[in-house]
């Protein structure tokens, strides 16, 4: 059964501490996995990773993809309150269409 | 470019009727459409798969008589929610892939609140 799995589940730190957050998965043939920040409504795209090792980077927040190990991180320096939201990852799959999301990691900044 | 929007934003029912929420791709042909669940707090559930002109693959343990979804053009993708129950409220959201290249990419609509009381 294909699944994706982030730890923590929930998260709070401060206002510049750095942070990663954890997704591991398990899906047949993968093609893809994306990350998604979610505020008060539907998520919106941070980044997409489909080779190994090459870090993806936006601003303050980067993603790297272990396709070996079967996981991908998402690093945020510089933690601002901004920041404050659930974090999603998603993995594809090259037979299927759809998507898998695991089940969220919700990170809290305090100022 | 790539925007979704759903329709409507927030709705509540009384228990036995039936709600439709439209979910449309503004600028772009989406072939493939996802509807999702999210309850408080939690991730996105996958509930179907909707496909233009054909009939949707729903999820495992998704009632499909009980989510009616049609995607009548690459424009347009539709939930029904019939004989709605307390328990099916919750936040609905949409997503269309874009062809081609970018097939790897998903956009979500603003997503839907149901309460049904």
């Amino acid at each position: 059964e294909d699944k994706v799995v982030q730890s923590p589940l929930s998260l709070v730190v401060h206002e510049g501490d750095t942070v990663t957050l954890n997704c591991s998965y398990e899906v047949t043939n993968f093609r893809s996995l994306l990350w998604y920040k979610q505020e008060k409504k539907a998520p919106t795209f941070l980044f997409m990773l489909t080779s190994s090792g090459i870090e993806k980077k936006s601003g303050r927040l980067s993603s790297i993809l272990d396709k070996k190990e079967l996981f991908s991180i998402l690093n945020i320096t510089a933690t601002q309150t901004g920041d404050s939201a659930i974090y999603l990852c998603a993995v594809g799959s090259v037979t299927g269409n759809q998507f898998y999301f695991g089940t969220g990691t919700s990170l809290t900044v305090i100022p | 470019g790539a925007v979704v929007s759903q329709h409507p934003s927030w709705v509540i029912c009384k228990s036995g009727t039936s709600v439709k929420i439209e979910c449309r791709s503004l600028d772009f042909q989406a072939t493939t459409m996802f509807w999702y669940r999210q309850f408080p707090k939690q991730s996105l559930m996958l509930m179907a798969t909707s496909n233009e002109g054909s009939k949707a693959t729903y999820e495992q343990g998704v009632e499909k008589d009980k989510f009616l979804i049609n995607h009548a053009s690459l424009t347009l993708s539709t939930l029904t929610v019939t004989s709605a129950h307390p328990e099916d409220s919750s936040f609905y959201i949409c997503s269309a892939r874009l062809a081609g290249v970018r097939w790897n990419e998903q956009f979500f609509g603003p997503g839907t609140r149901l309460t049904v009381l």
